[in-house]
């Protein structure tokens, strides 16, 4: 059984250019969440998914950030116009459908370096 | 709210002296705790988890840890410590599903 993918592994975008970060979760599971590692800091919860919703958003910050779980496909956290504040470790994580409490398995991330 | 307080931000020990790394969490709610462990550029991976039952919690690689009521702590041990234990640590609270983290510890080990 695969682990979770996140692709790409290295991002590396200019300032003001939009970043696209991939998160294909374990199979079977319908739960997505999203985790950023800024530098000399903890890792900070973003955002909790199920397929087509969006359960808990209170890490998200309120402008250029979003994300999205799609009946089909990937999790997509994308952000806009990004700037050097953003260079960091973005984290994906999934679990079994009403698990996310007990356990949740984490990707190898995405680090984004905005230039 | 869910917190956690991660007391050290390194700890350094020898190859086969005791890994202590301590971790205290505040909780309105009987916790779920986690330590994770993060080697360098790659993701984390659980060593750990107390939900409910027994308090001594058994993980991966020798760690164990004491999930202690009466002191709201959840620190992680281990008897004799290898070169290979050399990474990150991250003590967690679950909130609602959403893992809460703490500072992280970064743990090294002398020859």
């Amino acid at each position: 059984n695969a682990g979770v993918m996140q692709n790409p592994r290295h991002l590396v975008r200019r300032r003001g250019q939009e970043a696209r970060l991939r998160c294909s979760p374990m199979k079977g599971h319908s739960h997505v969440y999203w985790y950023r590692q800024l530098p000399e800091e903890g890792l900070k919860f973003m955002v909790y998914l199920q397929k087509e919703n969006i359960i808990d958003e209170s890490g998200m910050p309120k402008e250029r950030f979003s994300a999205e779980f799609p009946k089909e496909g990937p999790s997509i956290l994308r952000i806009q116009q990004v700037v050097r504040g953003d260079s960091a470790a973005y984290f994906c994580a999934s679990s079994p459908k009403d698990r996310g409490p007990y356990e949740q398995y984490f990707g190898p991330g995405t680090r984004l370096t905005v230039t | 709210a869910q917190s956690v307080t991660q007391l050290g931000s390194h700890v350094s020990v020898s190859e086969g002296a005791l890994v202590l790394l301590r971790c205290n969490y505040s909780s309105s709610v009987p916790p779920y705790l986690f330590w994770y462990v993060q080697y360098p550029n790659q993701g984390l991976q659980l060593l750990l988890k107390y939900t409910t039952g027994a308090t001594l919690v058994k993980g991966i690689n020798g760690f164990e840890a004491e999930f202690k009521k009466s002191e709201t702590s959840f620190h992680l041990t281990k008897p004799s410590a290898h070169m290979s234990d050399a990474a990150e640590y991250f003590c967690a609270v679950s909130d609602t599903g959403k893992l809460i983290f703490g500072q992280g510890t970064t743990l090294q080990v002398k020859p």
